[in-house]
């Protein structure tokens, strides 16, 4: 059974810093893995798709890295703003499955 | 247009009422799902509808009910709901791929509470 930890879960970091969240999981046979943000109360704001042959996505300030065999995904937000304050999800989809498994998210907290 | 649209965005319920959800997307995509999701947890899916036909139930209790009208609408019915299924409920759709899907895009929400 598919299992999906995000470390750490909860970080505060000052206003321009650079950082890393993480994602493992415990099952390499993936189709994809999504990096997603979410407000309080609020959907949730697709970030970054990688593909399972892929090793990495960039959009803007984020970049995300995975490395399907060690089970291991990063999302590092290079100079991070207030308005980067939320929580952060990855997911992964099992081949062929539509299923996306949740971890349990990092909750970000970037102070002025 | 990437926006998925829910409605209500509050509904408060008894435990003898009936009600629906209903969620649209008019960006083409294929694969519509429902998720669950309590205060502080991640989401949890639901129901997945592909090409309008319910491809997976996560073994959610008949008290909830889905029904896709068509390629562009999602619906919930709700009826006899307890307590414990208070939480935020999340539509999402996807375009699909061979062998998979695509990104997922969710909708706002509806906080549901039942009472």
């Amino acid at each position: 059974k598919q299992e999906v930890t995000q470390i750490p879960a909860a970080l505060s970091v000052p206003e321009g810093e650079n950082l890393v969240l993480n994602c493992s999981f415990t099952d390499s046979a993936i189709y994809n893995l999504q990096w997603f943000r979410q407000d309080p109360g609020k959907g949730l704001t697709s970030l970054l798709l990688i593909q399972s042959s892929q090793r990495e996505q960039t959009s803007g300030r984020l970049n995300a890295s995975l490395d399907k065999s060690s089970g291991r995904s990063t999302l590092y937000i290079a100079a991070s703003q207030p308005g980067d304050s939320a929580t952060y999800l990855c997911a992964v989809e099992m081949d062929s499955s539509y299923k996306l498994i949740f971890g349990s998210g990092t909750r970000l907290l970037v102070r002025p | 247009d990437t926006e998925v649209t829910q409605t209500p965005k509050h509904l408060v319920m008894g435990m003898t009422n009936k009600k629906s959800l209903k969620c649209e997307q008019h960006m083409g995509h294929r694969a519509m799902y429902w998720y669950k999701q309590k205060a502080k947890k991640p989401p949890e899916l639901m129901f997945v509808y592909s090409y309008e036909k319910l491809s997976i139930n996560e073994s959610v209790p008949s008290r909830f009910s889905p029904e896709c009208p068509n390629s562009s609408l999602l619906n919930l019915h709700l009826h006899a709901l307890q307590p414990e299924d208070s939480a935020l409920y999340l539509c999402a759709s996807s375009q699909e791929r061979s062998g998979g899907t695509d990104t997922q895009y969710f909708g706002p929400g509806t906080r549901l509470t039942v009472l």
